[in-house]
């Protein structure tokens, strides 16, 4: 079965700085796709990034990055130039097209004004 | 377009009684996913349907669980004799098709089982 960790339960980072989100994952798949989804308090689950396991190039949007290291198994998230409302729980997933989809524990970011 | 729609939106109720869930996907959308998420962990999958078929059915889905999606639009989960260990918030999504489209997630229909 598929796993995914995120050891970080939480993480701060100041206003404008930059902060990384770490996650590892465990597959004997080749072809799947990782996910990095946000959770505002009471709010709905929205998707941050996606990035295919085919792709050498890391996703980019926007502000948000990801660093993927298929051989070790590693899909950190990097948010440049934090802002408030980017203060969420963050999940990072996996999903293959036999998987209905593996979510990590979350990590909770905080940002300070 | 307004969204992934779940109701209701909370349900309160009693150990041993049934419940039944609703969730609205976007329209056009084949694919409809079912989560459970509980306090301080991330949504594990329950099952999903593309169209009107049921195609996975996570291990977590007991024969207490039923899900169905008759016309291939809205999804029903319904849960029979409920237990306290079945409180939690319940998310659906959508997403057009492919296994690598964007899931759209509703609110979520929080349980308690008192």
């Amino acid at each position: 079965a598929q796993t995914v960790t995120q050891s970080q339960p939480e993480m701060s980072v100041q206003e404008a700085e930059t902060v990384t989100l770490s996650c590892t994952y465990d597959t004997s798949e080749s072809d799947y796709y990782l996910f990095w989804y946000k959770q505002p308090p009471s709010r709905q689950m929205i998707l941050v990034i996606r990035q295919e396991a085919y792709k050498q190039q890391n996703a980019t949007e926007n502000r948000f990055s990801v660093n993927f290291q298929k051989a070790a198994k590693s899909f950190s998230l990097k948010i440049s130039d934090s802002q408030l409302g980017d203060a969420a729980m963050y999940f990072c997933a996996y999903r293959s097209a036999i998987e209905g989809g593996t979510f990590g524990t979350g990590t909770k970011l905080q940002v300070i004004p | 377009d307004t969204g992934v729609s779940q109701n209701p939106r909370h349900k309160i109720t009693k150990r041993g009684q049934n419940v039944t869930f609703r969730c609205d996907p976007i329209s056009e959308h084949n694919r409809l996913y079912w989560y459970r998420q509980t306090l301080g962990q991330g949504p594990e999958f329950l099952t999903y349907f593309q169209n009107e078929a049921q195609l996975e059915k996570s291990r977590l889905l007991s024969d207490r669980f039923s899900a169905e999606r008759p016309k291939g639009s809205f999804s029903t989960l319904e849960i029979q004799r409920t237990e306290q260990g079945d409180s939690a918030m319940y998310l659906c999504a959508s997403s057009s098709g492919q296994v690598t489209d964007t899931q759209y997630f509703g609110p979520g229909t929080r349980l308690t089982v008192l």
